[in-house]
């Protein structure tokens, strides 16, 4: 079983330019992660969706980033413009269902250089 | 809100020595709790978990038990192999009917093993 795809997996840019990551989560799961994980530290969540929703994004800062789950497979997460402290790596994972205990399947994540 | 402290590193150990990463939490109710190990170059794997007080989860030789009375999760291993060199967090996911799924992370504790 193919596990989660995430692509790029690093991407170089210049400050306020736009980037996209893009996600493939595991087949048949309907819910989506995505988290940033900064040098050091353990992953934070930006946003989770289940299908097409989003139903936890409080920690997505809006004014920059943005992602959709168009048919509530694939996802993208986008930053416009980015900034020196966007630089980090960020992580997509997705499960079955979205309760409490139920395992979470992350994909190599994309590293992202902000210069 | 929902936290998760582990025992500052990195841990440097000799190849068959015991282990022990501590981890304590702060959450309201009954959260799950988990243990995510990172390989170099890879994404976060699953390691083992625990759902309610009490619980022993174990997986490869690795093992942590949900303690309610003193909030901690510790991970342990009687003989550690090189191969187990990597990060370890620990997790928990609370206990919100909207967030239950959400993971909050510790920081992590780099292991290396020498042989």
């Amino acid at each position: 079983e193919a596990g989660v795809v995430q692509s790029p997996r690093y991407k170089i840019i210049e400050k306020k330019q736009p980037v996209a990551f893009w996600c493939n989560p595991i087949s048949g799961h309907n819910t989506l992660y995505w988290y940033l994980q900064n040098l050091g530290q353990g992953p934070e969540l930006l946003i989770r969706y289940e299908n097409e929703e989003a139903v936890d994004d409080s920690q997505l800062p809006k004014d920059r980033f943005s992602a959709e789950r168009l048919k509530g497979v694939d996802s993208t997460l986008k930053i416009q413009p980015a900034e020196l402290g966007d630089s980090a790596v960020y992580l997509c994972a997705s499960s079955l269902v979205g309760q409490k205990g139920t395992e979470q399947f992350f994909g190599p994540g994309t590293r992202l250089t902000v210069l | 809100g929902n936290s998760v402290t582990q025992m500052e590193g990195p841990v440097t150990l000799s190849e068959e020595a015991f282990l022990t990463i501590n981890c304590t939490y702060t959450a309201t109710g009954y959260p799950s709790l988990f243990w995510y190990v990172q390989y170099p170059g890879e994404g976060l794997q699953l390691l083992l978990k625990a759902t309610k007080a009490d619980d022993k989860g174990s997986n490869k030789g690795f093992e942590a038990t949900y303690r309610k009375e003193t909030t901690s999760f510790h991970l342990e291993k009687g003989s550690v192999q090189v191969s187990d060199s990597a990060v370890y967090f620990c997790a928990l996911s609370g206990t919100a009917e909207t967030s239950g799924s959400r993971l909050t992370f510790g920081e992590g504790t780099q292991l290396t093993v020498n042989p």
